[in-house]
């Protein structure tokens, strides 16, 4: 079973600054794994996603996030935060790849405020 | 990109009336599809996922009676909210995956469902 802990329902940043959102996942085969940002009343955007390959995975608006197999984390960043940023933010695992069987599972997520 | 529309956006019913919503893949074959719901201020959480032609898998605790699914054809599913109560308003997001590793996973913009 895949499951998802995002640490920190709420991350307030000011503008400018760095941005670090945490996703922890847990999988019992080597999972996909996601960001999707939300908007209120709104569906989720894909910032990025992470499969195989480089575990360094750049996404939109500026946001990267690194895979980490060891440590089980894929933790979303940015180097400077815009105040257009504000959003909720989710991460995800997909077990089984993209088979028939496999499915999306989020975590909690994690609101980003920003302070002008 | 893959695109997908989701109708309604929101939606308001009388108590006892059923509600479908529907999903579309505009510009891939979806050969998956998944409906989520989502409370005020929480994650998505999965309520079933249906492939084109066969019976929807429900995630334990989802009553299939209430919450009817069709995918009829590679590009549409529909959730029908049948007997909808007031506790079976939220937010209705579905999503679609082609059948290839470079589709992913698409989301539509959501349908807010509110029962009076």
């Amino acid at each position: 079973a895949q499951s998802v802990t995002q640490l920190g329902s709420h991350v307030s940043v000011s503008e400018g600054a760095l941005v670090l959102l945490r996703c922890n996942y847990s999988s019992s085969v080597p999972p996909y794994l996601f960001w999707y940002v939300q908007y209120p009343n709104q569906g989720l955007q894909l910032l990025l996603k992470y499969t195989t390959g480089a575990t360094l995975v750049k996404g939109i608006n500026g946001f990267e996030a690194e895979f980490k197999k060891s440590e089980t984390s894929f933790h979303l960043t940015k180097p400077s935060a815009h105040m257009s940023d504000a959003a909720e933010y989710f991460c995800a695992v997909s077990s089984s790849g993209y088979s028939s069987a496999s499915k999306i599972i989020f975590g909690s997520g994690t609101r980003l405020s920003i302070r002008p | 990109g893959a695109v997908v529309s989701q109708h309604p956006s929101r939606v308001i019913c009388k108590s006892g009336t059923s509600v479908k919503i529907e999903c579309r893949s505009l510009d891939f074959q979806a050969t998956t599809m998944f409906w989520y719901r989502q409370f005020p201020k929480q994650s998505l959480m999965l309520m079933a996922t249906s492939n084109e032609g066969s019976k929807a898998t429900y995630e334990q605790g989802v009553e299939k009676d209430k919450f009817l699914i069709n995918h009829a054809s590679l590009t549409l599913s529909t959730l029908t909210v049948t007997s909808a109560h007031p506790e079976d308003s939220s937010f209705y997001i579905c999503s679609a995956r082609g059948g290839s590793a470079v589709s992913g996973y698409t989301f539509g913009s959501g349908t807010r469902l509110t029962v009076v």
